[in-house]
């Protein structure tokens, strides 16, 4: 099957300007989700869906931050004004719903790098 | 999700059994052992997980304690494309849908 991807690899930013990243998950699996690395810091949890609804969005920074999965398929997460502080690696992951007591693993796409100048 | 402990790095020689600590002292009933690596400039890859019996798959092995307090991930043979930061990750599903939330992790060098 084919994994998570994401676009752009890579995608460089002037402060103030909006940036729209892409995450196409695994084919069928009902839950995604987004994280962040800055750099030299942990990944960090910024939301997740189940389908088309926002499970979790707690770990989004702010309102600038807004992702969207309409139809249930692919998500996009819009950053709009841009500030430094954005710049980091975003990461993408899905999994399919969990069968019985059993939390699926979560499979990654290889990331955006983001950098605000 | 229980919180876990894990060495800051660890050295292996190169086709040498490289053994990944990972103390979650605070694990409860309902809590899977879930372990991701992340090679340079890639995302997160899972490896394997753990309830409380051992498990290996084409990756790993998976070690936990009886009493679940800590556990070990073993790379048999360990190669250099196994150099990577490792995370240990404690997860439960309790009717929910749990995000991972991952630490800083064991950075893995694995030498020639």
């Amino acid at each position: 099957e084919a994994g998570v991807t994401q676009f752009p690899s890579h995608s460089v930013i002037e402060k103030g300007q909006t940036v729209t990243l892409r995450c196409d998950p695994i084919s069928g699996h009902d839950n995604l989700y987004w994280y962040r690395r800055v750099m030299g810091k942990e990944i960090k949890f910024l939301l997740h869906f189940v389908k088309e609804s926002k499970q979790d969005e707690s770990g989004m920074p702010n309102n600038r931050f807004l992702a969207e999965r309409t139809g249930g398929t692919y998500s996009t997460l819009k950053v709009q004004p841009a500030e430094l502080e954005d710049s980091g690696v975003y990461f993408c992951a899905s999994s399919r719903t969990p069968p019985g007591h059993f939390p699926s693993p979560l499979h990654f796409g290889n990331g955006t790098r983001l950098t605000v100048t | 999700d229980a919180k876990t402990t894990q060495p800051p790095s660890m050295d292996c020689a190169e086709g040498r059994a490289a053994n990944l600590p990972c103390n979650h002292s605070t694990i409860s009933g309902n809590e899977y052992v879930y372990w991701y690596r992340q090679i340079h400039s890639q995302g997160p890859q899972y490896i394997i997980h753990g309830l409380k019996n051992n498990e290996t798959n084409e990756m790993a092995s998976l070690i936990i304690t009886e009493d679940r307090k800590s556990s070990t991930l073993i790379l048999p043979h360990a190669t250099l494309r196994d150099t990577a930061v490792y995370y240990c990750i404690v997860r439960s599903y309790s009717g929910g849908y749990q995000k991972v939330t991952f630490g800083i992790g064991t950075k893995l060098q694995v030498i020639p």
